[in-house]
């Protein structure tokens, strides 16, 4: 059972934006920072934003981060057909002292 | 950047107990952790537990606590995973990753930027 809860799916047409909900507590997202995964079929995840809205080298713009009260959100922009995949959100649990990870999200593209 | 290696798939029976390897590579082991994660089919990702390559300190996630136990080995850029006591459930991928974890003035950050391969765990 995840403490951070996602939208099971998004959807959008090419060229279109999505975005992707996180909720947690204050005991997670609100006091702690956010990092953002994408898991394409059948390979591991990919670290995409961490400290709630910066990105690894590598990663594209079209792909944001944001962060208010407990909630986090992961923007795309431009949505391209390689974006479909799972979606996972993360954080610190500052009471469970644990890692924590959201339910998912799968992004289709239309 | 980094790159992390982890050892092949294995089929155990319940009950029994497995080990899987990490092997760390382009990167100074001793800076950042590495965590746990799995993935049973057709679900999303659990955490299981983090080491600090530096201190050795652990942190388990409270259901694999009783079960799990996470090492490193410095000399080798190495940290293995062992969990016991088998289960069906237990039936998953197994990942590494590179986690940087630290604090913030009481903010902690906390991702994991470079993954391994996955192990896939069979238990039947």
């Amino acid at each position: 059972q995840s403490v951070l809860t996602q939208p099971p799916s998004v959807s959008a047409a090419p060229g279109q934006r999505v975005t992707i909900s996180c909720s947690g507590s204050s005991s997670n997202i609100e006091n702690n920072y956010v990092s953002w995964y994408q898991q394409l079929p059948g390979t591991a995840p990919k670290l995409l934003i961490y400290d709630n809205n910066k990105r690894p080298s590598g990663i594209p713009d079209r792909f944001s981060g944001s962060k208010s009260g407990t909630s986090a959100t992961l923007g795309i922009t431009g949505l391209q057909t390689g974006d479909e995949a799972d979606y996972y959100c993360g954080t610190w649990d500052s009471s469970l002292s644990a890692g924590v990870f959201g339910t998912g999200t799968a992004v289709t593209v239309l | 950047q980094g790159q992390l290696v982890q050892s092949g798939a294995e089929v155990k029976k319940p009950g029994a107990s497995v080990k899987v390897s990490c092997k760390a590579s382009g990167y100074t082991f001793s800076s950042y952790g590495i965590t746990w994660v799995r993935q049973a089919p057709g679900q999303g990702l659990e955490w299981m537990g983090w080491i600090s390559s530096y201190k050795g300190t652990t942190n388990y996630a409270e259901k694999f606590q009783d079960r799990v136990t996470i090492t490193t080995d410095t000399s080798a850029n190495t940290s293995n995973m062992e969990l016991r006591s088998l289960r069906s459930d237990d039936t998953a991928v197994y990942y590494c990753a590179r986690a940087a974890m630290g604090a913030r003035i009481y903010h902690y950050y906390f991702h994991m930027g470079v993954w391994g391969q996955g192990t896939t765990i069979t238990v039947s």
